[in-house]
Order: C-alpha cells, then structure tokens, then sequence
C-alpha cells in the first residue's frame, strides 16, 4: 500500500541553523499539507500545498519558514532560523484530487533544536 | 476556529473490554474522521463519518455523529493491547479542496493485557 516517507526521522541542529524536512507524499496525491506537534500538545496545521504554490497557512508559518516541491515527488520544508521552540514532531499529508478530506500522514520528523 | 475536544484525555481498559472516547466540536462541518497515533510515530487514519451519517463501523470500530450536538464518539470493541495509542478527532476547516484538518487533544487509551 502506497504510503507518505519523510527523512530524516530524527533531526538534531543547533539554534539558529537551517533546517529542510523532507516528505515524498503518496504518487497520485496532489494536495500536501504540513503540521507540528510540540510534545504532549495538539497536531497543529501548519500549511498547504497545490498546484505549486500555498493554499493556506497558518499563523505559525511565518517568514521563518517555506515550502516546496521542488521536483514531482518531494515536498519540502524548510525552517530558515531555528529557535527553541520549534522543537516538534513534524508530520506531511496528503491526499487526492477527489476532494477527500481522509489525509495521509507520514511518521513524521522529530526535529531537536538546542 | 472549530476545534475538537475529546474525552476522557486518558482510559486504562482490561484486554476484552470495550473502549468509548467522546470528542465535541464547535462549528458546522461536513465530515469528522478519527485518527489513531502510537507513540512517537505518524497519524494513521481510522474513519470518517459525513455529516449526514449518524453511525459506521469498520471492523471492531463504531462510530456516531450527533450534528444537533455536535459531537462524535468512538468506540473500539473487544480491545487488545496492541489498540494502546493516542486517539485524535480531526475536522476540516476551510471550503477549498486542501482543506486543513483541526485536530483535537486526544484520549490516551491503554490496553492493559
């Protein structure tokens, strides 16, 4: 069964430094989505993704961070400057044209800022 | 913003035992969906119900949707411990078609053996 991968699994940086988390969506999939989770907290929408550009983001995507797809199967995202805070699960989605709101989450990316 | 709430937050169940989380929403939608999540590991998605359906199952799974009062549970019948995980309430906001799903805190359901 298709499924969404993200890489790396876990990420360690240091504050301050650059990040890209990656995610390969499944295949037919045109819609892509990012979220945080914080530790012990809600899933938090971070963004979405189509047609090559942002449908919608969230007041917790600021400048600091981008997405893209820069090739037909990763969708990126990138975190310019990392703080502290940003210290979260980080989990891509996706799903198809059909309009399903089912999405299909990838085991996510512990990201570690120190 | 419409936003899920599940109860209890943490259920500890014998093996055999059924288990019942609640989840209240606070706006209008057309779906709501249930989500399970092991520890440390990604979303996985269990079910969606329309707004227009009052119960499905799947498998050892059933769950009812009360639009008059907004809310939803879900129950997981004959539990094993391997149905130990994070349960998650999911509803889209937004009318385009990359819609993003609000998410809401979770039941922590332990099987015990």
């Amino acid at each position: 069964e298709p499924e969404v991968t993200q890489t790396p699994s876990h990420q360690v940086t240091q504050m301050g430094q650059e990040v890209i988390l990656r995610c390969v969506p499944i295949s037919n999939h045109l819609y892509f989505y990012w979220y945080r989770q914080i530790l012990g907290q809600k899933v938090e929408f971070l963004v979405s993704f189509y047609n090559n550009e942002i449908s919608e983001k969230s007041e917790i995507f600021d400048d600091q961070f981008s997405v893209e797809r820069p090739d037909g199967s990763n969708f990126t995202l990138k975190i310019r400057s990392t703080k502290l805070e940003d210290s979260a699960m980080y989990f891509c989605a996706s799903n198809s044209l059909a309009g399903t709101d089912t999405q299909y989450f990838g085991p996510g990316t512990r990201l570690t800022v120190l | 913003s419409q936003q899920g709430e599940e109860d209890p937050q943490a259920l500890s169940i014998q093996e055999g035992e059924n288990a019942t989380m609640n989840c209240s929403y606070k706006t209008s939608i057309n779906n709501l969906q249930w989500y399970r999540q092991n520890s440390g590991r990604g979303l996985v998605h269990l079910i969606l119900i329309r707004s227009n359906e009052r119960e499905k199952h799947s498998g050892r799974l059933r769950v009812t949707l009360d639009t008059s009062k907004k809310s939803s549970s879900l129950l997981i019948t004959a539990s094993r411990a391997a149905d130990t995980a994070s349960y998650f309430c999911a509803t889209p906001l937004g009318s385009g078609s990359a819609r993003q799903l609000t998410f809401g805190s979770g039941t922590q359901l332990t099987v015990l053996p």
